[in-house]
């Protein structure tokens, strides 16, 4: 069964620097997303991709952050300076789409720490 | 309430034993989904639910929705050791994201 699978499973960084997180949605998927889950914390959404551009976006999901899909199978997370606060479970999901939202599928997602 | 908020926050029970979560939203939504998530895991597509729809099963699951009260509810029959998980509903909604509550704990004690 296809699955969306995600690049690395655990990330350390220090506070202030880059760090990108890889994704590989469903091959015929037409929708991306990224969502992030602080410890003990509630899924929360940043943003959803489609036709190689943002379609949303929610207030988390400000300047240092930005998506991009470099090529025909992967889908990136930015964090251009992290901080504290970024330390998260960072997931991505992506559906078939169409005019009603199809089921997201899940990957098993990346743990970011910042120290 | 918020959007997409899950009750009982956390539920205790025998396995063989049938457990229900609630899940109660704010606004009009195109669909609902449920989703588990193992401790420090990714999330599992359970069911989704359409918004013209009342109830579904998959399974041990059924799932309802009442857009009246604009609640959900997620019973699982029979339950075993490793239904133990967190159970979340998200709201799909009309022009917004896509909206998790705070999930339900479920421990299902051998």
């Amino acid at each position: 069964e296809p699955e969306v699978t995600q690049t690395p499973s655990h990330q350390v960084t220090q506070m202030g620097q880059e760090v990108i997180l890889r994704c590989v949605p469903i091959s015929n998927h037409l929708y991306f997303y990224w969502y992030r889950q602080i410890l003990g914390q509630k899924v929360e959404f940043l943003v959803s991709f489609y036709n190689n551009e943002i379609s949303e976006k929610s207030e988390i999901f400000d300047d240092q952050f930005s998506v991009e899909r470099p090529d025909g199978s992967n889908f990136t997370l930015k964090i251009r300076s992290t901080k504290l606060e970024d330390s998260a479970m960072y997931f991505c999901a992506s559906s078939s789409g169409g005019v009603v939202r199809e089921t997201q599928y899940f990957g098993p997602g990346t743990r970011l720490l910042v120290l | 309430s918020q959007q997409g908020e899950e009750d009982p926050q956390a539920l205790s029970i025998q396995e063989g034993e049938n457990a229900t979560m609630n899940c109660s939203y704010k606004t009009s939504i195109n669909n609902l989904q449920w989703y588990r998530q193992n401790s420090g895991r990714g999330l599992v597509h359970l069911i989704l639910i359409r918004s013209n729809e009342r109830e579904k099963h998959s399974g041990r699951l059924r799932v309802t929705l009442d857009t009246s009260k604009k609640s959900s509810s997620l019973l699982i029959t029979a339950s075993r050791a490793a239904d133990t998980a967190s159970y979340f509903c998200a709201t799909d909604l009309y022009g917004q994201n896509f909206v998790f509550g705070p999930g339900t704990r479920l421990s299902v004690l051998p």
